[in-house]
């Protein structure tokens, strides 16, 4: 079945130290968004590539990157996380912006 | 912020309907009616949407009044796997460049569905 992956499902790092969420999609969507889901919070989009585009919200930390190597491919780095970036990242596809969007299963991010 | 507002939590009996409101009072006329749902510890997961027209599929039926201002999303025979958070959305659909897709959520209805 055609679905979003991501991988790993549970992450610890450390305080400060850089870790990478990775987000892979077989629907061959041109847009891949990066959600953040803090605890009893609602999904706050973080960013999005359409095709090879990055297109970041004005609000999100400049500790968060993003890169699209290819079309099936979208990673999160988190330059240096801190216990604030404590959350579930949601990756989720779309065929085009303004169509429904597929959402993966979350990874559920712990900074100790 | 989200342009929605809903009551934050609902309960059901199990194999009854799921009546879940939502205002949208200050939507715009490109604008559609979206419903997405996640259940805990999951990827929320679309549902439905409409412009003004009620709409039906497999999982839902979406009843918008005829001046746009609300809707309600309704679950026919609840079961306890519908158990969930509930958003309405509204935002722009359709192609183009301009049209990011953005999803705005708000804090969504929590529906418990009971046996």
């Amino acid at each position: 079945d055609a679905m979003v992956i991501q991988n790993p499902r549970y992450q610890v790092t450390q305080f400060g130290k850089p870790v990478t969420l990775s987000c892979s999609q077989t629907l061959n969507h041109n847009v891949m968004y990066w959600y953040q889901q803090k605890s009893s919070q609602a999904p706050k989009l973080l960013f999005h590539y359409y095709d090879k585009d990055f297109n970041n919200e004005a609000d999100t930390p400049d500790n968060f990157q993003s890169r699209r190597p290819n079309t099936s491919f979208c990673f999160l780095d988190i330059r240096s996380p801190g216990l604030g970036d404590a959350a579930m990242y949601l990756c989720a596809t779309s065929l085009y912006g303004g169509y429904e969007q597929y959402f993966g299963p979350g990874t559920r991010l712990t900074v100790t | 912020d989200a342009k929605t507002t809903q009551p934050p939590s609902m309960d059901c009996a199990e194999g009854r309907a799921a009546n879940l409101p939502c205002n949208h009072s200050t939507i715009s006329g490109n604008e559609y009616v979206y419903w997405y749902r996640q259940i805990h510890s999951q990827g929320p997961q679309y549902i439905i949407h409409g412009l003004k027209n009620n709409e039906t599929n497999e999982m839902a039926s979406l009843i918008i009044t005829e001046d746009r201002k609300s809707s309600t999303l309704i679950l026919p025979h609840a079961t306890l796997r519908d158990t969930a958070v509930y958003y309405c959305i509204v935002r722009v659909a359709g192609v183009g460049s301009s049209n990011t897709g953005k999803l705005i959520f708000g804090q969504g209805t929590t529906l418990q569905v009971k046996p």
